[in-house]
């Protein structure tokens, strides 16, 4: 059973940059069907999907955050992470890192990992 | 960017209730549809796929219908833990977008 867990500060100053990485267990990121993802959550409000890096390491974005994200992947360690950098206080949300399950033409996220609150404050 | 809308935004059931909730998408999606549900302080939980087929181990009084730009998820028998926000999301094209929720709390 595939599990996910994000890891990171909770704490980034405005204009830094934000570092968050998922571990994947029992299963690996390179091979499947899959592609990797974040979604970020803004406290009480909806989600909003971030980006994906695929079992190859290609990597699309949602252009909302205008270039400012960056999808990586160690396969060494069973890791891919999201940076996202010049963070102000709208960026401030719980970060999901979830798995994207490809199957003939549909597709879907899950499992999802349990999320981590990242506050960005001076 | 594909606009995905829900209704109602909250409601209120009873336990052993037939609860139905909507999402419309801003132009077709066919059935690239999932739904997803969330608990307070939990992440989403897939529910349905492709509009209309039931993720694995979930409930049979969950169901899905719909295509093009309307579809709707309902619970039949409410149960207690299904006191949840719902989403809806489509997978037609990226970036990827969800629905503001429907929050089902109890009456």
């Amino acid at each position: 059973q595939v599990q996910l867990q994000e890891s990171g500060p909770g704490l980034v100053k405005p204009s830094q940059t934000l570092s968050l990485t998922c571990t994947v267990s029992g299963g690996s990121i390179s091979s499947g069907n899959y592609y990797w993802s974040w979604i970020r959550q803004p406290a009480g409000k909806g989600l909003e999907w971030i980006g994906r890096i695929s079992t190859i390491g290609t990597t699309d974005y949602n252009p909302s955050l205008k270039s400012r994200g960056t999808i990586s992947a160690d396969r060494s360690k069973n890791q891919f992470s999201l940076n996202l950098s010049s963070v102000t206080a709208a960026d401030t949300a719980v970060y999901y890192c979830a798995r994207l399950t490809y199957k003939s033409s549909w597709n879907w996220f899950d499992p999802w990992g349990q999320g981590t609150l990242v506050t960005v404050s001076s | 960017d594909i606009q995905m809308t829900q209704s109602p935004s909250s409601l209120s059931a009873s336990v052993g209730d037939r609860v139905t909730i909507t999402c419309r998408a801003s132009q077709s999606i066919s059935s690239y549809l999932n739904w997803y549900q969330q608990k307070r302080g939990k992440a989403p939980k897939l529910l349905m796929y492709a509009a209309t087929s039931l993720q694995s181990g979930v409930p049979s009084r969950f169901s899905g219908s719909g295509s093009g730009t309307d579809f709707t998820l309902t619970i039949s028998n409410l149960q207690p833990e299904d006191f949840a926000t719902y989403y809806c999301q489509q997978n037609y094209n990226t970036p990827f977008t969800f629905g503001p929720g429907t929050k089902v709390d109890i009456k």
